[in-house]
């Protein structure tokens, strides 16, 4: 595709639910992230995939987020047992790269999580 | 702590008109800063990069600048126009090479009134 696309691009959900979003990066692309923005704040940093490397997980923050990364292509974000909290939109981004001065990162037009 | 300020929080100006954004950064080790585009709901879009090297860069309308020294960054629109309405957004990216960490700030929402 021409971008990074994201789906659902809304999501309503139960407390204690669990939700599974999805981000199809631009083709090419070995390096993928996940954000977090909540409203009226920037944006929070939550985990990166390189190729095969393993992924750098430092910014999740707790065991009730995981994702997950087929190869270089899709990767899905999963929220267990959802809190009120978790409400805000995720954002993800691919790269060419993941290092370089220059990494320009694309992003996708996120999903909005709201937690009832 | 890594941290990106930005000031103002919203503003609203007239069309036609000229504005500055500012953004103070305790980012280290500094690797770059980028100035973001976010308009309402979509995703951010890059709209400069620069290194501590360089001192301004621009992009059509939109004019970076950078003062390594101060920390301080500021982003010019000259001649505004109402698709500028958005976030716009100062972002440092910390590291010294390989895969670099943004710290991103909360964004000035600038809205342009005809």
């Amino acid at each position: 595709g021409a971008g990074v696309s994201q789906s659902p691009s809304n999501k309503v959900t139960e407390k204690g639910k669990d939700v599974e979003l999805r981000c199809d990066p631009i083709s090419g692309h070995t390096a993928l992230y996940w954000y977090r923005q909540r409203l009226g704040q920037g944006l929070e940093f939550l985990i990166y995939f390189q190729g095969n490397s393993a992924p750098d997980k430092s910014g999740l923050p707790s065991d009730r987020f995981s994702a997950e990364r087929t190869g270089e292509s899709v990767s899905t974000l999963t929220i267990q047992r959802t809190q009120q909290e978790d409400s805000a939109v995720y954002l993800c981004a691919s790269s060419l790269v993941g290092g370089g001065l220059y990494n320009e990162q694309f992003f996708g037009p996120g999903t909005r999580l709201t937690v009832l | 702590k890594n941290q990106v300020e930005q000031s103002p929080q919203s503003l609203i100006i007239l069309e036609g008109k000229n504005c500055t954004l500012q953004c103070n950064y305790t980012v280290s080790p500094f690797s770059n800063l980028r100035w973001y585009k976010q308009d309402t709901g979509r995703g951010p879009v890059s709209l400069t990069i620069m290194t501590f090297s360089e001192n301004t860069k621009s992009n059509g309308r939109y004019t970076a600048t950078l003062d390594a020294d101060t920390k301080q960054s500021s982003l010019h629109i000259t001649a505004s126009q109402l698709s500028d309405s958005a976030s716009y957004i100062c972002v440092v990216s910390a590291g010294s090479g390989g895969y670099n960490k943004l710290i991103f700030g909360a964004g000035t929402r600038l809205a342009v009134h005809p």
